[in-house]
């Protein structure tokens, strides 16, 4: 699996978008990135994923750069309850299993 | 649906004790994954399972660690004997071949404490 590089922490006002982006330079053209969040003393939770057009649910949107080594996730109006640690995975969608989650990134929103 | 369910929600026990950990997969998911997070190595998956079949354990890390999943609606994360650095926090998760074996549903996880 390709590694991925996120900021450690990150902050947002209530109410803004927040961005996070994610580095993966090395993937690979049938490696998907993945996106989850963690709230802290729950498990993981699954957001969004995407190949390489942009993608976008009731959660969140996706944005991949069109050379593939860079992904954004946008949560177009943050809350309070998006505080979370958020993962960026990269992983072919055949793949059921064979990496971490990383570090990720620590978001807080802030009132 | 319930979701992922896990039993107990916290362990703690005494080292050399057997521990075994619960889960309960989503129905009709076909793929359960066993996850350990801990601050020091992050969040590492430890086995999963494909229709009831141990696909890849290579995540387990030594004997004393074991996993069984004995029908579509249960599997156990078994130790014997336990040690305090297995104290962590196991996940148990579960997806649907259809939806991509990446889209995981996580329970809420097993607090162990090995004293």
């Amino acid at each position: 699996d390709a590694k991925t590089t996120q900021p450690p922490s990150m902050d947002c006002a209530e109410g803004r978008a927040a961005n996070l982006p994610c580095n993966h330079s090395t993937i690979s053209g049938n490696e998907y990135v993945y996106w989850y969040r963690q709230i802290h003393s729950q498990g993981p939770q699954y957001i969004i994923h995407g190949l390489k057009n942009n993608e976008t649910n009731e959660m969140a949107s996706l944005i991949i750069t069109e050379d593939r080594k860079s992904s954004t996730l946008i949560l177009p109006h943050a809350t309070l309850r998006d505080t979370a640690v958020y993962y960026c995975i990269v992983r072919v969608a055949t793949n059921a299993g064979k990496s971490t989650f990383g570090d990720g990134t620590t978001l807080t929103v802030k009132p | 649906d319930a979701g992922v369910i896990q039993s107990p929600r916290h362990e703690v026990t005494e080292m050399g004790q057997e521990v075994t950990l619960r889960c309960k997969p989503i129905s009709g998911h076909d793929y359960l994954f066993w996850y350990r997070q801990t601050m020091m190595r992050g969040l590492e998956l430890l086995i999963y399972f494909n229709n009831n079949v141990p696909i890849d354990d290579s995540g387990m890390p030594e004997d004393r660690f074991s996993a069984k999943m004995p029908n579509a609606s249960f599997s156990t994360l078994k130790i014997q004997p336990s040690e305090p650095r297995d104290s962590a926090v196991y996940f148990c998760a579960s997806s649907f071949r259809t939806r991509g074996y990446n889209e995981q549903f996580f329970g809420p996880g097993t607090r162990l404490t090995v004293l």
